[in-house]
């Protein structure tokens, strides 16, 4: 059975850290590019950043460039996402999802539940 | 870079068909094959239910179907049916920013 499972969510106040993890079960891990994508309470999706299968090449949307970074253990099938400095706009459902090609990127398949980083005073 | 643009809501009876645009730029949607399409269901995580612009995933019905002319990619929904009620989102390849989703849409089944 397929299955990503997101944790790490909670409350924190502006200018903390959190450290998000998603751990992967019934797929190749060590053959899929991760990503994070969120999703601001009522709004669209967001692609925020992805790491390629092997490691080699992450990349982020420009307004977490310098603040989030995104990391993956092939060995224990974890992707994680190491969140600092967050703002009151970061607050959203952050979802992982794999990428079946790899490297850059092709489409979204599978997701996981998501988990809810609420930044508020 | 902005969002894909898509209609904020569709609807129609069931039975119908049904066809929500995505329109970006030659940068995205218009230069690459790299398009897909996720449904999603109130509170729940978005499912893959189009790929590389009119590929379907095994277990994806066959009432979905995707096509792209130019910088508009689209999706329509054939004998529309109550469960299909949701939210639709496109997304594609970008020259520059490697993911990028559309505004999403609702579809309402009357």
């Amino acid at each position: 059975q397929v299955q990503l499972v997101e944790s790490g969510g909670g409350v924190v106040q502006p200018g903390g850290s959190l450290r998000l993890s998603c751990a992967a079960s019934g797929i190749n891990f060590s053959i899929f590019g991760m990503h994070w994508v969120r999703q601001a309470p009522g709004k669209g999706l967001e692609w925020v950043a992805v790491i390629w299968y092997d490691g080699r090449k992450k990349l982020y949307v420009d307004s977490v460039k310098g603040r989030f970074t995104i990391s993956r253990d092939n060995s224990k099938n974890t992707v994680d996402l190491q969140m600092n400095s967050l703002r009151p706009e970061d607050t959203a459902l952050y979802y992982c999802a794999g990428d079946p090609g790899g490297t850059g990127f092709n489409w979204f398949d599978p997701w996981g539940q998501g988990t809810l980083v609420t930044v508020s005073s | 870079q902005s969002a894909l643009t898509q209609p904020a809501s569709v609807s129609g009876s069931p039975g119908q068909s049904i066809t929500i645009s995505c329109t970006g730029t030659s940068s995205d949607v218009g230069g690459y094959n790299y398009v897909s399409w996720y449904q999603q269901h109130s509170g729940k995580a978005p499912k893959l239910i189009i790929y590389e612009v009119s590929n379907r995933p095994s277990g994806v019905s066959n009432r979905f179907s995707g096509s792209k002319s130019g910088n508009t990619a689209s999706l329509t929904i054939s004998g529309l049916q109550p469960e299909d009620e949701a939210d639709y989102h496109c997304s594609s390849y970008t020259r520059s920013t490697v993911g990028i989703f559309g505004s999403g849409t609702k579809v309402t089944v009357l």
